[in-house]
Formats: C-alpha cells, structure tokens, sequence
C-alpha cells in the first residue's frame, strides 16, 4: 500500500531556533501539502507543493517529487509554531493520504 | 474571507443519540470531505462528495451518513453513536479532485 513517513515523530526546540521536517512517501504524487494542526485541532495549510520550492516568511518547503521527498524549514521558531506537522500526499485519484506527523514543542 | 466552516465546534451527545454536525463553505468548490480523527492519529477520510455524486470510503462504517443538499452545505450524520466515535471531525474542500484541500476548524465530539 501507499507509505508516507514523516520524520523525526517528535522535536523539541528552543524558541528561535531552526528546524526541518521530513516526508518520504513511496510513490509519485500528483498532490503534496503540509499542514499546522494547532492545540485546538485545526488544520492549516502550510504550502500546497507536489515538486519545487516555495517560502512564506520563516517556512519553507521543498519537494523533490523524483526522490520522492519533500521537507518543511521552520526558521526562528515561536511558541506558536508548536503543534502537529502533517504532511498529505495524493497518488493519482486515490484519496489524499496522510502521513503520521511530527509533534513540534517550541519552549519559551 | 472565504472559508469552510463548522457548526458547532464543540459537541456533547449520549450514546445512541443521533447527532448531525454541519458545513458550510464559501470557495463555490465543486468538492466536499468528511474526515475523522482521533486522539494522535492522522485524520482518516469517511467520504466525500463531488458535486451531488457521494463517494463513500469502503471502511467507513454504516453508522455514518452524508448530505448534500447544495454546493455550499454539507452534513455528517452518526445514526447511533458509540463511546468509540467521539473524536474531531474535520470537513474540508478543493475546487476538483487531487486540489488543494481547505480544512474547516472541526467539531470535536463527546459520546457520554
């Protein structure tokens, strides 16, 4: 079945330090995003990113779809940057597929 | 702002007792989702709608229905709910199939 690895599972930073996140999925993907669920359960969409390399202030996102990964950059991390950092990949029409995310504990 | 919104964000119902959680969305997508996720899993889709034609999830039990009544509305219906599906619904869309996905805020579910 369709795998998608999210590493590392959890990161604890000190706030103003940097960080990346991995995805690794294990087919081609037509879809990639990269979503924040903050503490009150939502998920936000981070970058919309099946190839290439986009920013939106201090993140990041980088994927190279032929090696079949894609990274997230946190720059001078905040407190509220804390939460669960999923990464969703869709393959073809199947339905979109999450992987298991890593929990970001940013400490004042 | 257009968005996807739940109703209510925060629900209370008694085992058994048929609950019907709400969304609305202003982006005129063609797509709608229902999505559920429990305590430190990855959210887990129940079905979707593309337009008016309804795509259920082949393990998504019979308890949980949908409709559809217009493009803006859609509603998640648990026929008699079990101590096992509280959790947080999430409903999202995407303006066709394999685009970017919006999600709503959720509405967390208590099952006394």
């Amino acid at each position: 079945g369709i795998q998608v690895e999210q590493s590392p599972p959890d990161l604890i930073l000190q706030e103003g330090a940097n960080s990346t996140l991995r995805c690794n999925f294990s087919d081609s993907v037509n879809n990639l995003q990269w979503f924040h669920q903050n503490p009150w359960g939502q998920l936000i969409n981070l970058f919309y990113i099946p190839s290439g390399t986009k920013q939106n202030g201090r993140l990041s996102a980088t994927t190279v779809a032929t090696e079949r990964y894609s990274l997230l950059y946190i720059s001078s991390s905040q407190t509220t940057d804390s939460g669960v950092y999923f990464c969703a990949v869709l393959f073809g029409n199947e339905k979109l597929t999450f992987g298991t995310g890593t929990r970001l504990t940013i400490i004042p | 702002d257009a968005m996807v919104i739940q109703n209510p964000r925060y629900q209370v119902t008694q085992f058994g007792k048929p609950v019907t959680l709400s969304c609305s969305q202003t982006l005129n997508h063609n797509v709608m989702y229902w999505y559920q996720q429990k305590s430190s899993q990855a959210p887990k889709l129940l079905f979707h709608y593309y337009d008016k034609d309804f795509n259920n999830e082949a393990d998504t039990p019979d308890n949980f229905q949908s409709r559809r009544p217009n493009t803006s509305f859609c509603f998640l219906d648990i026929r008699s709910p079990g101590l096992g599906d509280a959790a947080m619904y999430l409903c999202a869309t995407s303006r066709d199939q394999a685009l970017e996905q919006f999600f709503g805020p959720g509405t967390r579910l208590t099952v006394l």
